[in-house]
């Protein structure tokens, strides 16, 4: 069964400093993988996909994978009060994506 | 240009009822997407439409969930005999087909008494 990990939080950081949210995935052949931000009661919405080994930066966000160790990360730099959200990890599947249950990122002022 | 719409935004019915939920996907996209979020829990995958091909169905819970996707586009969730468990969020989500990237709507909010 396909599965993705991710650490439930919440993970607590001071203003400025910088978030790293990790995760883990267990399908091999997964070719796409994506970081969505949900907030409270909110729906999720994309804030990077990545495909290929190595860094991928969009602003304050790099995404990092390594497929070797089937692992995907998200650096937030520079975090601020209103990154505080659920962050999902999700990759490819057959017809859909498989979503980890998130991890709750707290920034606190 | 408009983004994923659901409706209704908030629906309470009491046990036994049946529900209707509705999506309105990205319009183009032939790629529609169901997924059920119960509180403080992840997304759990319910059924899956690609353009004329046969629904993935593998995600439903119990044969009270049905699914129909009418011209390639509208979609609408049917729960059945509802339970006080069906209660969470329904969210729906698209993609252009070409890619893997689901774009969600506002969701659903399903509270069964």
């Amino acid at each position: 069964q396909k599965e993705v990990e991710q650490n439930s939080g919440p993970l607590s950081v001071p203003e400025g400093a910088i978030a790293s949210l990790n995760c883990t995935y267990s399908d091999r052949g997964s070719q796409s993988f994506f970081w969505y931000r949900q907030y409270s009661g909110k729906s999720p919405e994309l804030i990077m996909f990545i495909y290929s080994n190595g860094d991928k930066e969009d602003g304050r966000f790099t995404a990092q994978l390594n497929k070797a160790s089937q692992y995907v990360s998200l650096l937030i730099r520079d975090s601020q009060p209103s990154d505080s959200a659920t962050y999902l990890c999700a990759f490819s599947g057959y017809s859909t994506l498989t979503f980890g249950k998130g991890t709750m990122l707290l920034v606190s002022p | 240009g408009a983004g994923v719409s659901q409706s209704p935004s908030n629906k309470v019915t009491e046990k036994g009822k049946d529900v209707e939920l509705r999506c309105d996907p990205i319009s183009g996209h032939t790629a529609l997407y169901w997924y059920r979020q119960s509180l403080g829990q992840g997304l759990e995958f319910l059924i899956y439409f690609q353009g004329n091909s046969a629904p993935d169905k593998s995600g439903l819970p119990s044969d009270r969930f049905s699914a129909e996707r009418t011209g390639g586009s509208v979609s609408t969730l049917t729960i059945q005999r509802t339970q006080q468990e069906d209660s969470a969020v329904y969210l729906c989500a698209s993609t252009d087909g070409g890619t893997d990237t689901q774009y969600f709507g506002p969701g659903t909010r399903l509270t069964v008494l």
